[in-house]
């Protein structure tokens, strides 16, 4: 089965900073994988997603992710925190079968951005 | 706003109930799912409805159902609830299909706040 980890369910960064969330899978094929983002009480937006193309994944708000399978990783970066950025973010691995796609998600990873 | 649409927004009722959540998905969408977010369990794949019929079942109770009708709403019943049951309950719609791209991205509602009391 197609699964992810999150690292840290809490990350604090100052403004500025790079932000680094950390998502590893694991998979027995080649995985479609997703990062989301969940700002409160609000729902789910698509930041990214890896689908086999590119392994440098370019997203919305300045985000990005490697896809690297040698470490079975999909780490989203930003260079450069803003406030704005702070909300909870989530991988995710589509779990492909029988002709349905729903999403396999991480725990989760909850960004506080420190002025 | 993602053009999926979620009613109601908060629902409050008590234990031994029964609740209808409703979806309405982007226009043109055919496949709907239902997730569930709990503290407990995170965020959960429950059921997958395309052009009506059933296509996939998660991790969803037998006190769970669903439906997707003809104009492509969908609905969540829960009943005999419990406070376990209180959640954040989404619906995302996409455009999968047969001969589509099969990794559409899913487009996901505000979500439905249950609240079991």
């Amino acid at each position: 089965a197609q699964s992810v980890t999150q690292l840290g369910s809490h990350v604090s960064v100052s403004e500025g900073a790079l932000v680094l969330l950390r998502c590893n899978y694991s998979s027995s094929v080649p995985p479609y994988l997703f990062w989301y983002v969940q700002y409160p009480n609000q729902g789910l937006q698509l930041l990214l997603k890896y689908t086999s193309a590119a392994t440098l994944v370019k997203g919305i708000n300045g985000f990005e992710a490697e896809f690297k399978k040698s470490e079975t990783s999909f780490h989203l970066t930003k260079p450069s925190a803003h406030m704005s950025d702070a909300a909870e973010y989530f991988c995710a691995v589509i779990l492909s079968g029988a002709g349905s796609y729903q999403l396999t998600f991480g725990k989760g990873t909850k960004l506080s951005v420190i002025p | 706003d993602s053009g999926v649409t979620q009613t109601p927004k908060h629902l409050i009722t008590a234990t031994g109930q029964r609740v209808t959540l409703r979806c309405s998905p982007r226009s043109g969408d055919l496949s709907v799912y239902w997730y569930q977010q709990s503290l407990d369990q995170g965020l959960q794949f429950l059921i997958q409805y395309y052009n009506g019929e059933e296509r996939a079942k998660g991790n969803i109770l037998e006190r769970f159902s669903a439906q997707q009708f003809p104009d492509l709403h969908s609905e969540l019943n829960l009943s005999s609830l419990e406070l376990g049951d209180s959640a954040l309950y989404f619906c995302a719609s996409s455009g999968y299909g047969p001969g589509q791209d099969h990794y559409n991205e899913q487009f996901f509602g505000p979500g439905t706040r249950l609240t079991v009391l």
